[in-house]
């Protein structure tokens, strides 16, 4: 069935040190690939997106990199800081929109 | 301000009573869906519905329902029947199924059953 999961369930980072956060994805289907950040008791926040028809965008410190061939997805978070302490989820949309199914999350944490 | 909203904030429940939480957006969004979120968890989808008066199942519907006769609004009841309902409930909303765009979500709903 469809699932996306995240290989790491926690990462840990110097501040000022650059972050990468991974996802796995089945469903060779899916066109439109989300990253979102959770700040503990609050609803997901957008952080970026990509479609299957590009295999890099950048945005501001984050850069999302798809790799089709191993249906694998990642976030770079550049110099990453204190305030990006959160979970991060990626989501999969399929063709022609429909739901938008989610991996487990990655904490991550910014030691000062 | 355009956006989605979700309420209450908090909400108990006792054993055995039906209880609804409510989302609305005014974001003129086609599509709108609800998630349960348990500690330390992702996101799970109970139901969505891509346009008015329409709804599909997500992968954990059993134990509750949901209605779609505004397209602004999109109200879950959580039923008796579901026998853990303890969790953190998020809704979200994103535009049509013709525009692949990213999901707006509310902060959240928290029930407690008690």
């Amino acid at each position: 069935g469809e699932s996306v999961g995240l290989h790491l369930p926690t990462l840990s980072v110097q501040e000022g040190d650059n972050s990468i956060i991974n996802c796995a994805y089945s469903n060779s289907a899916s066109d439109y690939f989300i990253w979102y950040k959770q700040e503990s008791g609050k609803g997901p926040q957008f952080i970026i997106d990509i479609r299957s028809n590009m295999d890099k965008r950048q945005g501001q410190r984050v850069t999302v990199l798809l790799n089709k061939t191993v249906k694998h997805l990642s976030l770079q978070i550049a110099a990453t800081q204190p305030g990006d302490s959160a979970v991060y989820f990626c989501a999969e949309r399929g063709l022609q929109g429909g739901k938008l199914i989610f991996g487990q999350g990655t904490e991550l944490s910014v030691k000062p | 301000d355009g956006g989605i909203t979700q309420s209450p904030k908090y909400l108990f429940r006792k054993e055995g009573q039906n209880v609804t939480l409510s989302c609305e957006q005014n974001l003129n969004h086609d599509a709108m869906y609800w998630y349960r979120q348990d500690p330390g968890q992702g996101l799970r989808l109970i139901y969505y519905s891509q346009i008015v008066n329409d709804f599909q199942k997500g992968d954990i519907a059993e134990g509750y329902s949901v209605s779609r006769e505004k397209k602004e609004s999109f109200p879950l009841t959580v039923t008796s029947a579901q026998k853990n309902p303890t969790a953190f409930y998020l809704c979200a909303s994103s535009m049509g199924r013709q525009m692949n765009t990213e999901a707006f979500f509310g902060q959240g709903t928290r029930l407690t059953v008690v």
